[in-house]
């Protein structure tokens, strides 16, 4: 199975600056036959299910707001979300589709306000 | 517009039985990829059980034996049956379409039941 572990756990960001968050997969999630990674993110808000925010690591869901971008390739990925806004405060979690099943998620990071 | 929403979670004992439910709508659930995924109280994301257009199902080792995904083609539903209840299986519970074969990723989510087993 592929594990996914995320860091950090939590993190504080202010209000308009950028919040990093780092995924790291235990094998590859590249595939050699379409050079797509196999990595997708989602935000979790209290009280709510998860939304799907990327996919292929990269691309953006269907109006999600470009404040946030993924990036990444083989087995590290990152989520940035520039200029944090107030509601940008959940849990994000990746997940790889490379490998399944298992499908597996990522432990998740808080993000809230500093 | 594509909803999903799950029922038939509630309180169990340990050892008992309970099935789920999740009514789709605004999309055909035999003609996607569907799965189910929990969250502990307080826990992360865990992937529980898909199943294929062409019917096959997985499990994840936690819940293989216990639990069955199933769909009801008339009633454009799908189901977990759960058995063998233990106090781990505590959740929330969302069903999730599952973008495709290519990328088993989910683009949409339910609200969740709630399974709380104890006695």
């Amino acid at each position: 199975d592929i594990v996914m572990t995320q860091s950090p756990d939590s993190l504080s960001v202010s209000l308009g600056e950028r919040a990093t968050i780092n995924c790291k997969s235990s094998q590859s999630v590249l595939s050699s036959s379409n050079n797509e990674n196999y990595l997708a993110w989602y935000q979790q808000k209290p009280g709510q299910p998860p939304k799907l925010l990327i996919y292929w690591a990269s691309t953006r869901e269907s109006g999600v707001p470009d404040r946030f971008s993924g990036s990444g390739s083989g087995t590290d990925f990152t989520l940035t979300i520039n200029s944090l806004q107030a509601e940008d405060v959940a849990v994000y979690y990746c997940q790889q589709y490379f490998i399944t099943p298992p499908i597996t998620f990522g432990p998740g990071t808080k993000v809230d306000i500093k | 517009e594509v909803q999903l929403v799950e029922s038939g979670g509630g309180l169990i004992q340990p050892g008992g039985s309970l099935r789920l439910s999740c009514a789709a709508s605004g999309f055909t659930v035999s003609s996607n990829y569907m799965s189910w995924v929990r969250q502990a109280p307080g826990k992360g994301l865990e992937w529980v059980s898909i199943i294929y257009t062409a019917g096959s199902t997985y499990y994840a080792d936690s819940v293989k034996g216990r639990f069955t995904i199933s769909r009801d083609t008339s009633k454009n539903t799908l189901y977990l049956q759960m058995n063998s209840l233990r106090a781990e299986d505590t959740a929330v519970y969302y069903c999730a379409r599952v973008w495709g074969d290519a990328a088993k990723y989910f683009n949409y989510w339910g609200r969740g039941t709630l399974v709380t087993v104890s006695s």
